[in-house]
Formats: C-alpha cells, sequence, structure tokens
C-alpha cells in the first residue's frame, strides 16, 4: 500500500530564507508523488509532479522537488521564502495500485513565514 | 471560471438532519473524486465515478452516506442522519482520462453539524 510521510508538521521560516519540506514515501512499485498547496479558504493546487521522469522536478512559484529513491523522500525547496508562501503543503502518492489514480494525502505541514 | 465548483460552501445543521453537497467538475472530464478533510488532517479518498459509474467507496463512507453522478456530469454526496464526527470539509476533483491525470479540486463544502 502506498503512503506519504510529512516529517514536520508546523516549519517557520523568515522571509527571503530558504524552505525545506520534507516528505518519505513507501510505494511498493515506482510512485507517481505530487505537492499540493492549500491556502486558507481556497481549494488545492498543485505545486509539481513526479511521473519517474527527470528526479528533480520544477513546480510553480519557484518550487521544486528532488525524488531520491535511495533515501525514499520527496522533499520540497524553495530558495527564497515570500510572504505568499505561507500555507499548508501537502505531499500525496498516487494510487495507481487500484483503477482509480486516488489520491493519498500526508497530513500536513503548516508553513509560516516571518517577515 | 471553468474550474471546479461546489454548492454549498459552508452547511450548518442539526445531528439528524439529512444534508446534500454538489459538485459541478470541469466539463470534459469524466472523472470525479469525492474526498473528506477534518481539521489538522490531509483529504482522505470517500468515492470516485467514472462518468456515471461509481467504481470505488472507502470503508470510510458508512451506510449513511450515498453518492451518485446521474448523467455523468455533476455529482451530488448526500449523508443522512449527520453526525457530530461528520463535520468536515468535503472535497471534490476531477480528472480526465487521457493525457495528464492530475486532478483538480474544488473549494470545497465546510459542513458544521451541531
Amino acid at each position: 500500500a502506498q503512503s506519504v510521510t510529512q516529517l514536520d508538521s508546523h516549519v517557520s521560516v523568515s522571509e527571503g530564507t530558504p524552505v525545506l519540506l520534507r516528505c518519505n514515501y513507501s510505494s511498493s512499485y515506482s510512485p507517481s508523488l505530487f505537492w499540493y498547496v492549500q491556502h486558507p479558504n481556497k481549494g488545492l493546487q498543485l505545486l509539481l509532479k513526479y511521473t519517474s521522469a527527470a528526479t528533480l522536478v520544477k513546480g510553480i512559484n519557484g518550487f521544486e522537488a528532488e525524488f531520491k529513491k535511495s533515501e525514499t523522500s520527496f522533499h520540497l525547496t524553495k530558495p527564497s521564502a515570500h510572504m505568499s508562501d505561507a500555507a499548508e503543503y501537502f505531499c500525496v502518492v498516487s494510487d495507481y495500485g487500484g483503477a482509480t489514480n486516488k489520491l493519498i494525502f500526508g497530513t500536513g505541514t503548516l508553513l509560516a513565514v516571518q517577515p | 471560471d471553468t474550474g471546479v465548483s461546489q454548492d454549498p460552501r459552508h452547511k450548518i445543521t442539526k445531528r439528524g438532519q439529512n444534508v446534500t453537497f454538489r459538485c459541478d467538475p470541469i466539463s470534459e472530464h469524466n472523472r470525479l473524486y469525492w474526498y473528506r478533510q477534518t481539521l489538522g488532517q490531509g483529504p482522505e479518498f470517500l468515492t470516485y465515478f467514472q462518468n456515471e459509474a461509481q467504481l470505488e467507496k472507502s470503508r470510510l463512507l458508512s451506510d449513511r452516506f450515498s453518492a451518485e453522478r446521474p448523467k455523468g456530469s455533476f455529482s451530488t454526496l448526500e449523508i443522512q442522519r449527520t453526525e457530530q464526527g461528520d463535520s468536515a470539509m468535503y472535497l471534490c476533483a476531477s480528472s480526465a482520462t487521457s493525457g495528464s491525470d492530475e486532478q483538480f479540486f474544488g473549494p470545497g463544502t465546510r459542513l458544521t453539524v451541531l
């Protein structure tokens, strides 16, 4: 069965400093992995996705993530945080084992950006 | 706006009442998903439709829950005899069968059961 573990429930950074949100996955086969962002009172938005092409995936708003099979990790990074990045971030794996491609979400990391 | 829409955005009800939520997916998407998100948790899968066929239901979906997608377009999720534990955000997502499998999410319906 597929699962993801987000290692930090809260992360606080200062504006202009790097962001690192950590995620480990468990999958019995080559996974499809995603990062979604959820701003207050807004719908979930896809930041980026990994589907076995390049291991370094670039997403929107300057975010990127690196798939590391040896470490079963898919950490999300951004070189310089902006105030507008404050939101909840979810690491997600797609359940391709069934036919539905349903998404399995981590518990989320709440990112706070201090001025 | 051509995104996924959900109605209502907020619903407050008393325990024991029935509620129904509606989801309108992106028009060319034939895959539709319902998820539930409780406070401090990530969304959890509830059920999946391909066109009008309901192909998978989570064990989270008790007998009090029913979902339909009668014409393969909009979908409804009904909860009968609501309980306080049903209080959550109910999210709908849609995706296309071919090409990108990205799921596009609606804004959700927040249910509060008093």
